[in-house]
């Protein structure tokens, strides 16, 4: 079955550029969309179609996907950054619809 | 502004049934097909199930095939997932999401629902 691998943590400086990525195979014939999800709450959608934002989503969380890898950045990191990122994509041959494995990422 | 809402969840015991439900409004409800999505403990994100937006094609993930089944009610802007045969693994918060594309599904998940929690326990 379709599997998604994203590291378990990534840690960055306030201000600095955070980088998650998430791999899968064949991963540019598939549409990936991230989420962020912080203690408590509901994922929240921060990047839909490898590179759009939803509105009210920062322009510092932008994302790509080439090749075998999807890269969520998020730029100039503030601490409200501190969350769990999920990556998602549709597996249209099996119908299923699947996740990452979540990184957290730590502000220093 | 979309609201989804989720209700039924409570402690059950091993083998039981439990039925959740999902109240949605602020969209065209009938045009849009919708996601329950779990969270064990700790855990990462686990997809459950799909509904197309005519309540004619669904979905499940491996591990609940066969023990859930969701449903739809566009007259009453619901969302269902009845649960059998629950088992400790089915512990979770469970969430009701909409998905983006427009009578059709394979789009994101545009919207989630706060979530309702499910205990499996003796």
């Amino acid at each position: 079955s379709y599997v998604l691998t994203q590291p378990p943590s990534v840690s960055v400086a306030p201000g600095k550029t955070a980088s998650i990525s998430c791999g899968g195979q064949k991963f540019a014939s598939k549409t990936v969309h991230w989420y962020q999800q912080k203690p408590g709450q509901a994922p929240v959608l921060v990047v839909y179609g490898d590179s759009d934002r939803p509105s009210g989503i920062p322009e510092r969380f932008s994302g790509s996907n080439s090749g075998n890898t999807a890269t969520l950045s998020v730029s100039r990191v503030e601490a409200g950054d501190e969350a769990d990122y999920y990556c998602q994509v549709w597996d249209s041959r099996s119908d299923h619809w699947l996740f990452g494995g979540g990184t957290k990422l730590t502000v220093l | 502004q979309v609201h989804l809402v989720e209700s039924g969840g409570g402690v059950v015991q091993p083998g039981r049934s439990l039925r959740l439900s999902c109240a949605a409004s602020g969209f065209t409800f009938g045009a849009y097909a919708l996601h329950w999505v779990r969270q064990s403990p700790g855990k990462g994100l686990e997809w459950v199930a799909v509904i197309s937006y005519d309540g004619k094609n669904k979905f499940y993930g491996d591990t609940v095939k066969g023990r859930f089944t969701i449903s739809r009610d566009n007259s009453q802007n619901s969302l269902d997932l009845q649960m059998n045969s629950l088992g400790a693994e089915d512990t979770a918060v469970y969430f009701c999401v909409k998905d983006s594309s427009l009578l059709w599904f394979g789009g994101h998940m545009e919207v989630w629902g706060k979530g309702t929690t499910v205990t499996v326990s003796s």
